[in-house]
């Protein structure tokens, strides 16, 4: 079994859906969470960490069920420049980050 | 420029040889990462070190591939007698702080892209 599994899409929604993913991790010590975008033939980046208690950003929420080792990002009014790779990362506590294979948005117009 | 800066960008390199990736990370910062990347894949973890020292190598896929730091900032990815599945996408990170989740962001540099014939 992966540390973090992603359905890795593509989701194709239209400009102005509302789009959730998400990712479950094996390690229950896990402390960090984290969600990474990835544009094609870009390096990833930070999009926004995942909190207990969930956050938000703008469009953006995440949140994390530690029970049930559940990890969501939810993108309201979905933009064509929300299309990219969003990647799943969780910091088992050991250093080290380890990502999903990244799940596909393709928004479309 | 103040990224992180990895070169060469592009490699080729036949079947058998030597290949070294260099990573100079944000000054600064005491954490840097190694990971691999395939078409369609997320970021396979390779080794990560804390200052001078490998914290956890455990994801170099054999002894062909090592990693050294030697003065705590410029990092050095080697591989031997290379295969042609080592062709990817290498990725060297670098944090502040890998344990927080306020200080534990990776920032990537655009990755060096391994061909091997």
């Amino acid at each position: 079994r992966k540390e973090v599994e992603q359905d890795p899409g593509p989701f194709n929604v239209p400009e102005g859906a509302t789009v959730a993913f998400n990712c479950t991790y094996s390690n229950s010590a896990s402390q960090s969470f984290f969600w990474y975008r990835q544009d094609c033939r870009k390096e990833p980046k930070l999009l926004m960490s995942v909190y207990s208690s969930g956050n938000e950003d703008g469009r953006f929420t995440a949140q994390l069920n530690r029970a049930s080792q559940y990890i969501s990002l939810l993108i309201r009014d979905s933009k064509l420049s929300d299309s990219a790779t969003y990647l799943c990362v969780v910091n088992p506590f050991t250093g080290k980050l380890i990502f999903g294979q990244g799940t596909t948005l393709q928004v479309k117009p | 420029g103040a990224g992180v800066s990895q070169t060469p960008s592009n490699k080729v390199t036949e079947k058998g040889k030597y290949v070294e990736l260099r990573c100079d990370p944000i000054s600064g910062h005491t954490a840097l990462y190694w990971y691999r990347q395939s078409l369609g894949q997320g970021p396979e973890f390779l080794i990560y070190f804390q200052g001078t020292g490998a914290a956890d190598d455990s994801g170099l896929p054999n002894d062909r591939f090592f990693a050294v730091r030697p003065e705590g900032s410029v990092s050095t990815l080697k591989i031997q007698r290379t295969e042609r599945g080592d062709s990817a996408v290498y990725l060297c990170a670098s944090s502040l702080d890998p344990q927080g989740p306020d200080t534990g962001e990776l920032f990537f540099g655009e990755g060096s892209r391994l061909t091997v014939l």
